[in-house]
């Protein structure tokens, strides 16, 4: 158990689908992120929240919507995505946010494998 | 551009020596190096964190060292067994706050 609990774990859309990733932590972190992850590339962060409030979108296109209602919870929308989409999208969340404290260690979920047809 | 490179994308070694893992920064200066281990189907869990003025970290079978001439940090498992076989990321983190992960590096332990 990793505090951070996301689902679904597993995510089969077609390019025409709207669904919706979701994560909740159990820490009280006060920042909580999207990372996606695809095979041989490092991890991308994709958003970022500090008290809920979006401090950085690391020019994601818009066929992905966050959604963060309050500090335990995050959402991700997504709708009309592509076959290269397809990817391990890990939330996870730290006590203060980067730019706060900079040595704020990232707890992770086990991700949604999302994969796009 | 920012670059981190974690030398050997996979690495395999004997069960009960010693696995060193290399990450490599180039073109900024972090304050501090974070580890993370990575099993399949998983999340990244954070293992140790190294700041810019500590040359080297422990915590039980696990070292960490930090070279800012060299621009590189060292993460050594003693005595592995297979179990430690996961992969294993690096990601320094800058003052202002920008934390990069590297590609990560796969490492294999047999018995």
């Amino acid at each position: 158990e990793t505090g951070v609990t996301q689902t679904p774990r597993h995510l089969v859309m077609g390019m025409t689908n709207k669904k919706s990733l979701k994560c909740e932590q159990h820490l009280g972190h006060n920042a909580m992120y999207w990372y996606k992850q695809s095979a041989k590339k490092p991890l991308e962060l994709m958003f970022v929240y500090n008290f809920k409030e979006q401090t950085e979108n690391n020019s994601v296109p818009s066929r992905f919507s966050p959604e963060c209602p309050n500090s335990s919870h995050l959402f991700l929308h997504l709708h009309t995505l592509q076959p290269e989409d397809s990817a391990l999208y890990l939330c996870a969340s730290s006590p203060q946010e980067f730019r706060d404290r900079a040595n704020s260690p990232l707890h992770f979920g086990n991700g949604t494998r999302l994969t796009v047809t | 551009s920012q670059k981190i490179e974690q030398n050997s994308e996979a690495l395999n070694i004997q069960e009960g020596k010693t696995a060193t893992l290399t990450c490599n920064y180039t073109n900024y200066s972090p304050a501090y190096l974070q580890w993370y281990r990575q099993d399949p189907g998983r999340g990244p869990v954070f293992l140790l964190l190294i700041r810019e003025n500590e040359k080297e970290k422990r915590k039980e079978r696990l070292k960490v060292t930090f070279d800012t001439t060299l621009k590189q940090s060292l993460f050594h498992i003693t005595a592995s067994q297979p179990a430690d076989s996961a992969t294993y990321l690096c990601a320094p983190v800058t003052s202002y706050g920008k934390l990069t992960f590297g590609q990560g590096t796969i490492l294999t332990v047999h018995p």
